[in-house]
């Protein structure tokens, strides 16, 4: 059975830091590899996701992920975040159903 | 066009009750998905469903937990003798099919369950 663990619970940074978010898997098979956003009061949206490629993929909001098969990684990145980039980050893993992490809550001081 | 929605929003029962979830996933969406997400767990799958098939029940945490998918499209989930650690949002989600995890999948706003 998949499983994601993702490092950090809680990141508090200033506005134009640079940001990159942890998120390992455990799965044998071929990964199809997720990271969604919720905003405050929001509910799930896609980030980004990875199927198949070139393993540095880009997603909405200036966010980028790079895929390491070697580490078995997914680690989430932004050059420079803003106040609006304050939300919950999950990471996931799919076969036929999507494996969430626990989750890293993002704060981002003005 | 619309998404998955859920209802209702909010539900506040008391210990003990029986409570009904709903989920209207997209029109054409062959696979429902249920989550539960806790404060400080992570989302938690419960249940899927996927065309005719039997559902994949295997996150289901107890018998008092139960979800039916009428006509392939709107889902039920029912908590039965609800007790305060299923106090949580649950979340509904819909895909086109799995085609083994090569598909974007639409999460609902949530329910949020609180039970006294």
């Amino acid at each position: 059975a998949q499983s994601v663990s993702q490092h950090n619970h809680h990141v508090i940074l200033s506005e134009a830091a640079s940001l990159e978010l942890g998120c390992n898997y455990s799965y044998g098979g071929t990964v199809n590899l997720f990271w969604y956003v919720q905003y405050p009061g929001q509910h799930l949206q896609l980030l980004l996701k990875y199927f198949s490629g070139d393993p540095l993929v880009k997603g909405i909001k200036g966010f980028e992920a790079e895929f390491i098969k070697s580490k078995f990684s997914f680690n989430l990145r932004k050059p420079s975040v803003q106040w609006s980039d304050t939300a919950e980050y999950f990471c996931a893993v799919n076969d036929y159903k999507l494996s969430f992490g626990a989750g890293t809550t993002v704060t981002v001081r003005a | 066009g619309a998404g998955v929605s859920q209802s209702p929003s909010n539900k506040v029962t008391e210990k003990g009750k029986d409570v009904e979830l709903r989920c209207d996933p997209i029109s054409g969406h062959t696979a429902l998905y249920w989550y539960r997400q806790s404060l400080g767990q992570g989302l938690e799958f419960l249940i899927y469903f996927q065309g005719n098939s039997a559902p994949d029940k295997s996150g289901l945490p107890s018998d008092r937990f139960s979800a039916e998918r009428t006509g392939g499209s709107v889902s039920t989930l029912t908590i039965q003798r609800t007790q305060q650690e299923d106090s949580a949002v649950y979340l509904c989600a819909s895909s086109l099919g799995t085609s083994g995890g090569t598909v974007l999948v639409y999460f609902g706003p949530g329910t949020r369950l609180t039970v006294l």
